[in-house]
């Protein structure tokens, strides 16, 4: 059984409109993590949440914005979606180990978000 | 500007070689550097890791060597198997509040029956 399921695996949008890319996580974990793969960029690391609450924000729009509604969930809305954001966007979770940076993330399959 | 840097970008060996995929990073903090295996479709998979406190980590098939003074990694999968393809990225992070894994572009093999 998948451990990280995220949904939908495929999505297209239109320009202008809201989506929200939903994950959830069945591996007990503390810390929910989106990122973000791009065509020729690196995986671009975008949110950490620990115990549901926000530790690290590396978007620099606030068209983006994660909520987590249960511990194991983290989803994250999409507003006034343009071009640009088309990409495939991967949950992550960990253990979250305190002090630790060296606890695994693991990933789910990504959500592809094509914008038109 | 990449924090950290995989090369080559692609790669090709015949099964049984031995493939080593390269990786370079600027930031002098960084001290755990995980290893990801991503097949088409699917999310990244961790595959083997290291702390800056070592200089050589090995699973099975998979060694990474670790140069902290030259800030360089490198990946070694010996006995390659075509079940290897795959795209392997390289990540940095470094302890803090923030878990944030800075990745690389990734190295793209692929490994000839």
């Amino acid at each position: 059984d998948p451990k990280i399921i995220q949904k939908p695996k495929y999505l297209v949008a239109v320009t202008g409109s809201e989506k929200i890319l939903i994950c959830e996580q069945y591996l007990g974990h503390n810390a929910m993590y989106w990122y973000r793969q791009s065509a020729k960029k690196p995986l671009e690391f975008m949110f950490s949440y620990s115990y549901q609450k926000l530790m690290d924000n590396q978007t620099a729009s606030s068209r983006f914005q994660p909520q987590s509604s249960k511990k194991n969930h983290l989803d994250l809305q999409i507003t006034a979606l343009k071009p640009d954001d088309s990409a495939t966007y991967f949950c992550a979770s960990s253990q979250e180990s305190w002090g630790s940076n060296q606890d695994t993330q693991y990933f789910g399959p990504g959500t592809r978000l094509l914008v038109l | 500007q990449q924090q950290v840097r995989q090369s080559p970008q692609s790669l090709t060996v015949w099964e049984g070689e031995t493939a080593i995929l390269n990786c370079s990073y600027e930031d002098s903090t960084f001290n755990y550097f995980p290893w990801y295996q991503q097949f088409p479709g699917e999310g990244p998979a961790l595959l083997i890791s290291i702390s800056s406190v070592s200089d050589k980590k090995e699973d099975g098939r998979f060694t990474i060597f670790f140069n902290k003074r030259e800030k360089k990694l490198s990946l070694h999968i010996t006995d390659s198997q075509p079940g290897d393809s795959a795209t392997y990225f390289c990540a940095a992070t470094i302890t803090g509040n923030t878990r944030k894994l800075i990745f690389g572009l990734g190295t793209t093999l692929q490994v000839q029956p």
